[in-house]
């Protein structure tokens, strides 16, 4: 099993740009999300799926969307790119089992917006 | 919302020594506790974790404890190795699976 892949790895990006950023995984979980990562901080969830067709908004959604219609992809989509959103991305996914499960994590999309 | 409490946010030990970070959350829904060890450059990756009818949890040099009625849990790291140095989060998770995390602890282990 390849786990959970993000693409690119590294992206600039200029102010008012649009990019998607994407993420799959191959181990048919149902519940899958976005965060992002600045320095010092935790991470803070963006958006996340509990399934195909269904998703629902996390701490830090404005700026960004997302669409769920395969189990195995999840992408989240930059709008209008702002010095804000610089950071670094990460896709998550896991088996929902009546009470949270471990999250397998991708390895990141570092995202930098001048 | 959820918020979580993770202390210290650096912590420096001399190997062999044992290291402890402590999270606190406010919301007593959260039911499944998960600590992630992220080096740098990578995802973060789960160590440990513990279920809220459940009060301590042991891996080898790894245990997690959890206090529900103080809303706290702790990370015990025993007999620490230079290899344990990475960046510490802690996660407080709910019934649908959406997870806040603290703010991270960095692990130093001194040779």
């Amino acid at each position: 099993n390849a786990g959970v892949t993000q693409t690119p790895k590294f992206q600039v990006l200029k102010t008012g740009q649009s990019m998607t950023l994407q993420c799959a995984q191959d181990m048919n979980h149902e519940y899958m999300s976005w965060y992002r990562q600045d320095p010092g901080m935790g991470l803070r969830l963006i958006h996340y799926s509990v399934g195909a067709g269904i998703t629902d908004q996390g701490e830090v959604p404005n700026g960004y969307n997302v669409s769920r219609s395969t189990t195995e992809d999840f992408p989240l989509r930059l709008l209008s790119a702002a010095p804000s959103q610089t950071s670094v991305y990460f896709c998550a996914s896991s088996s929902v089992a009546g009470g949270g499960d471990e999250q397998f994590f991708g390895p990141g999309t570092r995202l930098t917006v001048l | 919302g959820e918020n979580v409490e993770q202390h210290p946010s650096t912590l420096s030990v001399q190997e062999g020594d044992s290291a402890v970070i402590k999270c606190t959350y406010s919301d007593s829904a959260s039911n499944y506790f998960p600590w992630y060890k992220q080096e740098l450059g990578k995802g973060p990756q789960l160590i440990i974790d513990i279920r809220s009818n459940v009060g301590e949890k042991k891996d080898q040099r790894i245990a997690v404890t959890l206090n529900k009625t103080a809303k706290h849990f702790s990370l015990h790291i025993t007999e620490t190795q230079p290899e344990d140095s990475a960046v510490y989060f802690c996660a407080a998770t709910d019934n649908a699976g959406k997870s806040t995390f603290g703010d991270g602890t960095t692990l130093t282990v001194k040779p």
